[in-house]
């Protein structure tokens, strides 16, 4: 079993939705949660980060950490075409020997 | 510029040959990572270097070697390319300070798709 589970996709949606994506995890050690977009021959870029539990909100993005459930989702409101990417989840128990582990990502399509 | 530049971008290579990918970053970033991302796999680690004189082993090493001539450069080496090394390779950096204006997130390039036939 994978340390960190994603859904591959692809989630197709049209433009304006509402959009979650979401991983689950095994390992409780972690305390710090990531999301990366990645576009088509592009390398990932950090598009939201938190610590432990809770949710954070940057404009149409909010992610939301429950570590009793081993769950984070990202949630896209109002979805643009420009959205369709890949979404990879990272997290990392954050001591000295410092890795990141990453989800194999969800393919989005949002549709105009 | 960007900020992690990977060469070459595109590569197609022979089966025994030596290949070598290069990084390099203008961060300040003292952690650097190799890592191949496969349809359905995702990203793997291959090599991962704290500092110049600290390099590690990730999950998938064997058949690869790095070398870390800077703080800013890290190169990758496939001693002898194989067919099922054909995949996308992504350095990525991270800085170890911690604080204020600061976090654990990686900053990668933008990739070097590697064919080998």
């Amino acid at each position: 079993q994978k340390e960190v589970e994603q859904d591959p996709g692809p989630l197709s949606v049209p433009e304006g939705a509402i959009v979650s994506l979401n991983c689950t995890y095994s390992n409780s050690a972690f305390q710090y949660f990531m999301w990366y977009r990645q576009y088509s021959r592009k390398g990932p870029e950090l598009l939201m980060y938190t610590y432990s539990s809770g949710n954070k909100e940057d404009g149409r993005f909010t992610a939301q950490v429950d570590k009793s459930s081993k769950y984070i989702s990202l949630f896209i409101r109002d979805s643009q075409p420009s959205d369709s990417a890949t979404y990879l989840c990272a997290m990392s128990v954050g001591d000295s020997s410092y890795k990141l582990i990453f989800g194999s990502g969800t393919r989005l399509l949002v549709r105009p | 510029d960007a900020d992690v530049t990977q060469t070459p971008r595109n590569r197609i290579t022979k089966t025994g040959k030596r290949i070598m990918l290069e990084c390099s970053q203008t961060k300040g970033h003292d952690r650097m990572y190799w890592y191949r991302q496969d349809p359905g796999l995702g990203l793997r680690l291959i090599y991962y270097s704290f500092d110049v004189k600290d390099i590690n082993k990730g999950e998938i090493s064997d058949g690869y070697s790095v070398s870390r001539q800077a703080q800013a450069k890290f190169s990758l080496s496939l001693e002898s390319a194989i067919p099922n090394q054909t995949a996308l390779y992504f350095c990525a950096t991270s800085d170890s300070r911690r604080g204020e204006g600061f976090n654990y997130g990686y900053t990668f390039g933008s990739g070097t798709r590697l064919t080998v036939v």
